[in-house]
């Protein structure tokens, strides 16, 4: 089966443009997560989608940040102004089933000049 | 909340040397432990994991992880390494009820590097 992909894989864009994240799930996981690691730091959490809605968003850092997930398929992560501080990789990842292992993507190392 | 520290931000090793990879947690509730590992250019992967049962845990490449509940760890273990373990891992945990099972709490990672 194919993995969890995400799109792109590189984006480097300047402060207060806008950049749109995709990641495309394992087929048939209704559970996608968004984490993101900053440089230098650990892996946090930013939400979490349960087929098409939101299960919980409390790592969402602020407004500027907008995830979507149309249809409970793929999802979009838009940061838009971005930041110097938003810079990083995002991860996606999903999972089937409760007791399932989450399946993690490659990332998309964003970096915001 | 919950937290988790991993001791050690780099270890270098030689090949065929045992390793040790410390982590240690924080947390009120009950939790499951997992150890995902990153290799270069890809995403994580799981390594293992505890939910319940047996505290001794491996995986099929020969690490092992132990989780002790008085210490609040859950250490990573190889007996040799090879190679091929050069890699980034992580330490995490999440609550072991309700609905935030895919909800994720990392500490910083290891950077463990094999040297022939």
């Amino acid at each position: 089966e194919a993995g969890v992909t995400q799109f792109p894989s590189h984006s480097v864009i300047e402060k207060g443009q806008t950049v749109t994240l995709r990641c495309d799930p394992i087929s048939g996981h209704d559970n996608l997560y968004w984490y993101r690691r900053v440089m230098g730091k650990e892996i946090k959490f930013l939400l979490h989608f349960v087929k098409e809605s939101k299960q919980d968003e409390s790592g969402m850092p602020n407004n500027r940040f907008l995830a979507e997930r149309t249809g409970g398929t793929y999802s979009t992560l838009k940061v838009q102004p971005a930041e110097l501080e938003d810079s990083g990789v995002y991860f996606c990842a999903s999972r089937i089933t409760r007791g399932s292992p989450l399946h993690f993507g490659n990332g998309t190392r964003l970096t915001v000049t | 909340a919950q937290s988790v520290t991993q001791l050690d931000s780099q270890v270098p090793v030689f090949e065929e040397a045992p390793v040790e990879l410390r982590c240690n947690y924080s947390s009120s509730v009950s939790v499951y432990l997992f150890w995902y590992v990153q290799y270069p250019n890809q995403g994580l992967q799981l390594l293992l994991k505890y939910l319940s049962g047996s505290t001794l845990v491996e995986s099929i490449n020969g690490f092992e992880a132990e989780f002790n509940k008085s210490q609040t760890s859950f250490h990573l273990r190889k007996p040799s390494v090879h190679i091929s373990d050069t890699a980034e891992y992580f330490c995490a945990v999440t609550n072991a009820g309700g609905t935030s099972y895919g909800k994720l709490t990392f500490g910083q990672g290891t950077i463990l590097t094999v040297h022939p």
